[in-house]
């Protein structure tokens, strides 16, 4: 089955500051890379997704990138405020086909904590 | 606000006792899925429901079901408890039945607690 792995598990930025969380995983036929922002007391929350016939996409701070390649997708935040300070997951989702194949797995997620 | 709906929002119950946990996905959403996240194994994939009928499943043990209901809400029971079920119970719902299109939305979560 398919493995995310995700590093850092934690990471300190000053205000102003960029922050990068990379994911790797293990299945070539994943092509679906969600990434998720759980606040204490929360559900996760989608922030921004990529399928896997882009290789970049830009939401205002926030991008993802996907190599596919390397098998690895990563998280950019620029210009971090405090409100950013939250437990951020990936995820991949292989292609549909029945079975397990319809789920998520997702990384062990990284906290995030931006300091004022 | 994602629109899915969880409750109860915190249970605490006993070992050996048995629960339900009831989730109502987003209007129109026909697919619901449930995890569980606990410190040590994060947020692993329980069991997915498509308009009533199961269509994949995790890592869910015996002791737990699911069902899908005619009006789409779903129930998470779980039987039989025991200390390790301790965890945040999600439920997370999309419009179809997982296509790679597909984003799933997930609930504020259950806080499960058995003592």
């Amino acid at each position: 089955g398919e493995n995310v792995e995700q590093h850092p598990s934690t990471l300190s930025v000053q205000e102003g500051d960029s922050a990068v969380i990379k994911c790797t995983y293990s299945d070539s036929a994943s092509n679906y890379f969600p990434w998720y922002k759980q606040e204490l007391g929360k559900g996760p929350q989608l922030i921004i997704d990529i399928r896997s016939n882009v290789g970049e996409k830009k939401d205002q701070r926030i991008a993802v990138t996907l190599n596919k390649t390397a098998k690895h997708f990563s998280l950019h935040i620029t210009e971090t405020q405090p409100e950013d300070s939250a437990v951020y997951f990936c995820a991949a989702r292989n292609r549909g086909g029945g079975g397990s194949n319809y789920k998520l797995t997702f990384g062990k997620g990284t906290l995030l904590t931006v300091n004022p | 606000d994602s629109g899915v709906t969880q409750t109860p929002k915190h249970l605490i119950t006993a070992t050996g006792q048995r629960v339900t946990l009831r989730c109502s996905p987003r209007s129109g959403d026909l697919s619901v899925y449930w995890y569980q996240q606990s410190l040590d194994q994060g947020l692993q994939f329980l069991i997915q429901y498509y308009n009533g009928e199961e269509r994949a499943k995790g890592n869910i043990l015996e002791r737990f079901s699911a069902q899908q209901f005619p009006d789409l809400h779903s129930e998470l029971n779980l039987s039989s408890l025991e200390l390790g079920d301790s965890a945040l119970y999600f439920c997370a719902s999309s419009p179809r039945q997982g296509a790679s299109t597909d984003t799933q939305y997930f609930g504020p979560g259950t806080r499960l607690t058995v003592l």
